[in-house]
């Protein structure tokens, strides 16, 4: 069954330091996404991406941040100075064109600013 | 800004009981609505989704029931099983928008099924 993948699994960084977390999409998938789950808080919205494009930014996803599909099975979202609230759980989602609604997510970034 | 909630932060059954998570939400201009089951280390996992038009969907085991006027939805595990253990997230969408159709999560209730 496809699925989506992220790498690496844990990133630990220092504050200030740029961080890239990869993400591979289901394949047949446009519609791709960024959440981020700060511990013990909810799945909250970072950034969406269709035809190349950002469609729809949280008021998280600040200059700070960036998002890329630099070929035709990677999405990336950049951080380019991390701060030590920037630690969490990275999850990348992706969506079919169809009318299915339903957004698959993959296993997870775990992301340590010290 | 709790525009979705999960107002019971943990649930423990009998295995073969069923489970009953339920979730509220607030912004009318919600027309679509997913449970996420999710184990720890582990993504969430797509479990199953109603649209605003229906008031039920069943898959197996799981119904996920809606009631517009009350801004409410369930999900009911009929029969629970230890495997089913694991932290369930509300989410919602508006669809109408046509735009990224962000989903906006619940704080989640962790389902504990015992043997």
């Amino acid at each position: 069954e496809p699925e989506v993948t992220q790498t690496p699994s844990h990133q630990v960084t220092q504050m200030g330091q740029e961080v890239i977390l990869r993400c591979v999409p289901i394949s047949n998938h446009l519609y791709f996404y960024w959440y981020r789950q700060i511990l013990g808080q909810k799945v909250e919205f970072l950034v969406s991406f269709y035809n190349n494009e950002i469609s729809e930014k949280s008021e998280i996803f600040d200059d700070q941040f960036s998002v890329e599909r630099p070929d035709g099975s990677n999405f990336t979202l950049k951080i380019r100075s991390t701060k030590l609230e920037d630690s969490a759980m990275y999850f990348c989602a992706s969506k079919s064109e169809t009318l299915n609604y339903e957004q698959y997510f993959g296993p997870g970034t775990r992301l340590t600013v010290t | 800004d709790q525009q979705v909630k999960q107002n019971s932060p943990s649930l423990s059954v009998q295995e073969g009981r069923i489970s009953i998570l339920n979730c509220d939400y607030t912004n009318s201009m919600f027309d679509y609505f997913l449970w996420y089951k999710k184990y720890p280390a582990e993504g969430p996992t797509f479990l199953i989704s109603i649209s605003s038009i229906k008031d039920k969907n069943e898959d197996g085991r799981f119904t996920v029931f809606l009631n517009k006027s009350a801004k409410h939805l369930s999900l009911h595990i009929v029969p629970s099983q230890p495997g089913d253990s694991a932290v369930y997230f509300c989410a919602a969408s508006d669809e109408s928008q046509g735009g990224s159709e962000k989903l906006v999560f619940g704080k989640g209730t962790k389902l504990t099924v015992n043997p």
